[in-house]
């Protein structure tokens, strides 16, 4: 069980479209939902948490006009990355957790290239 | 405020050795610690974690973790690695469950065969 998925694994696009990164619960409800942007060779970072029916909480420098995040139901979220450039290329991850756990439970993640 | 350190970033270990892997962290309160694994272009995998009770918890894959509250350490051990073994390992550290986790910057982890 507490399967997390993401949509699509991999996109290219280039500067300055949108693009939209899907993350569903899969057997679960997930009440929140997590999303972390991780860089080459470096560790996982916390954007922002969403909870379901609430606009999300983002971190301290992350830009909230330019990443969009909607957590409409209790097994999606997705991320929107607004008029995209270069530099936001990265690997996105969704995290998921649901009434009661603790343990948050990861998506495969999805490796974006701005071109 | 929280914050995890992994003070090793590369690991090399030969396959059938042993393997420790360290973590410390700061948190004001009792953490709940985690390891997570992350194999290239994946995401990330829950190895084990401690929330409460006994110190030494178990894992999937063989793996184990101790936590020292007096050195504030939960350091990740495994008596035998095998070649599978090779990936990123990320130690994180949260509050009660409705707080963020937060992740160490990762150790690397290579076998030799």
């Amino acid at each position: 069980g507490a399967v997390v998925s993401q949509h699509p694994s991999r996109v290219i696009c280039k500067s300055g479209t949108s693009v939209k990164i899907e993350c569903r619960s899969l057997d679960f409800q997930a009440t929140t939902m997590f999303w972390y942007r991780q860089f080459p060779k470096q560790s996982l970072m916390l954007m922002a948490t969403s909870n379901e029916g609430s606009k999300a909480t983002y971190e301290q420098g992350v830009e909230k006009d330019k990443f969009l995040i909607n957590h409409a139901s209790l097994t999606l979220s997705t991320l929107t990355v607004t008029s995209a450039h270069p530099e936001d290329s990265s690997f996105y991850i969704c995290s998921a957790r649901g009434p009661g756990q603790e343990t948050q439970y990861f998506g495969p993640g999805t490796r974006l290239l701005v071109l | 405020a929280q914050s995890v350190t992994q003070p090793d970033i590369h690991i090399t270990v030969s396959e059938g050795a042993s393997l420790e892997l360290r973590c410390n962290y700061s948190y004001g309160a009792t953490p709940y610690l985690f390891w997570y694994v992350q194999s290239p272009g994946q995401g990330l995998q829950l190895l084990l974690k401690y929330f409460s009770g006994d110190t030494l918890v178990q894992g999937i894959k063989g793996f184990e973790a101790e936590f020292k509250r007096s050195q504030s350490s939960f350091n990740l051990r495994k008596p035998s690695v095998h070649w599978s073994d090779a990936a990123e390992y990320f130690c994180a550290v949260g509050g009660d469950r409705d707080d963020k986790i937060i992740f160490g910057k990762g150790t690397r982890l290579h076998i030799l065969p």
